[in-house]
């Protein structure tokens, strides 16, 4: 299996901008997690669903901000308009209910910038 | 805040010492795991104790957990170079499948 996959790694963009994040969870999990990390504020979490459907979406800082899950491996995190403090590292991550494990399988994050 | 709390925050020993880390949660948790994150990489999980375990092993990795305290630690024993990034801890909630990361630990292993 390859794994969670994000596109793109990078991202720089100019403020006021769309910026399309996206991921690709592990075949078969039925959680996807979108979480972004930055020095001040650690890792946080964005928003999570389970079986494509939106569970919890407390974390997503405003309204600028939406995740989308069309499909069961497919997943958006959009940010219009971006600002530069958006500027972070967003990770997908994916797990399964099945086990019991919790254990959540991260992908490589998107690194934004925005100008 | 959405986190736990990670102590120490940066920690910097020799090759084949060991290294403990602890973390601290705030709520009554189903289990809690450990990830390391290497630089410019997303998080990698290690090992999970559930809320009825005391203590786990994984190779060099030792994790306990006192409920009672709401805390855990990590502990790596005889550190090599490259057990060098940082460890986060992540709680989960009863209840729920909300997973909570604690604010990391940055282990630097001097060769």
């Amino acid at each position: 299996d390859a794994g969670v996959i994000q596109s793109p790694r990078h991202e720089v963009t100019e403020m006021g901008q769309e910026v399309t994040l996206r991921c690709k969870p592990i075949s078969g999990h039925d959680y996807l997690f979108w979480y972004r990390q930055t020095m001040m504020r650690g890792l946080e979490l964005l928003i999570y669903f389970n079986n494509n459907v939106p569970i919890d979406d407390s974390g997503m800082p405003e309204d600028r901000f939406s995740a989308k899950m069309p499909n069961a491996s497919f997943s958006t995190l959009k940010i219009q308009p971006s600002e530069p403090r958006d500027s972070a590292v967003y990770f997908c991550a994916s797990s399964t209910s099945a086990g019991s494990t919790d254990t959540q399988y991260f992908g490589p994050g998107t690194r934004l910038t925005v100008l | 805040s959405q986190q736990g709390e990670e102590d120490p925050q940066a920690l910097s020993i020799q090759e084949g010492e060991n290294a403990t880390m602890n973390c601290s949660y705030k709520t009554s948790i189903n289990n809690l795991q450990w990830y390391r994150q290497n630089s410019g990489r997303g998080l990698v999980h290690l090992i999970l104790i559930r809320s009825n375990e005391r203590e786990k092993h994984s190779g060099r990795l030792r994790v306990t957990l006192d409920t009672s305290k709401k805390s855990s630690s990590l502990l790596i024993t005889a550190s090599r170079a490259a057990d060098t990034a940082s460890y986060f801890c992540a709680s989960k909630n009863t209840g729920g499948f909300k997973t909570i990361f604690g604010a990391g630990t940055r282990l630097f292993v001097k060769a």
